[in-house]
């Protein structure tokens, strides 16, 4: 058990829909990470967060967005949803630089979003 | 800039054979190195990583990696794997950019382990 809880597991939606993704990270880490991961495009960073800042921006569609909260929980919404949206989707936390190890990421489960 | 490079997309090897999995990276800065495993149908966990010290760094389920600094290299290795083994691996570097840590992901590389 890494720490990081991601709701829902699985998610069945269809196209034109939009849905929310949510993260909650490991007991005091402060930044957040959203990746993609699908067949044909493998591991995609998204967009990533720190104390609530957007720090740094991957390969995130504009219709795609995503914050972090004051408790530090993050959602990642996902809208106008194509069927090419679907993909595993990972959140995963870091403690906060300077901290020793602070590039190493602990990942959730996923969410598994099928679009239809 | 940072980048990450894992030259193989996939690895076939017999079980019981030993195994390497490359891995090259490019940084203007200090680094650390990571080794993630993913499972079929799990999330990423952490099989070893490199933060300083001895070159030579183990991981869990009999992994190891060498941090080579002049040829930018962090190879993974095992020597003898098993039908467990298979699963993707992702090579990972973290460096401080612009007051924070930014982690870059290699593309993975999918280890399939023959009976």
């Amino acid at each position: 058990d890494s720490g990081v809880t991601q709701t829902p597991k699985h998610l069945i939606t269809a196209t034109g829909q939009r849905v929310t993704l949510r993260c909650s990270p490991r007991s005091g880490d402060l930044s957040v990470y959203w990746y993609q991961q699908s067949l044909d495009q493998g591991l995609q960073f998204l967009i990533q967060y720190y104390n609530g800042e957007e720090r740094a921006k991957g390969n995130i569609l504009e219709r795609f967005s995503a914050q972090q909260f004051p408790d530090l929980h993050s959602e990642l919404n996902l809208s106008s949803l194509e069927l090419g949206d679907s993909a595993l989707y990972f959140c995963a936390s870091s403690v906060a630089y300077p901290n020793p190890g602070s590039g190493e990421l602990f990942f959730g489960e996923g969410s598994r979003l099928t679009v239809l | 800039a940072q980048s990450v490079t894992q030259l193989d997309s996939q690895v076939p090897v017999f079980e019981e054979a030993p195994v390497e999995l490359r891995c090259n990276y490019s940084s203007s800065v200090s680094v650390y190195l990571f080794w993630y495993v993913q499972y079929p149908n799990q999330g990423l966990q952490l099989l070893l990583k490199y933060l300083s010290g001895s070159t030579l760094v183990k991981g869990i389920n009999g992994f190891e990696a060498e941090f080579n600094k002049s040829q930018t290299s962090f190879h993974l290795r095992k020597p003898s794997v098993h039908i467990s083994d298979t699963a993707e691996y992702f090579c990972a570097v973290s460096a401080v950019s612009g007051g924070y840590q930014k982690v870059t992901f290699g593309t993975g590389t999918k280890l399939q382990v023959i009976p």
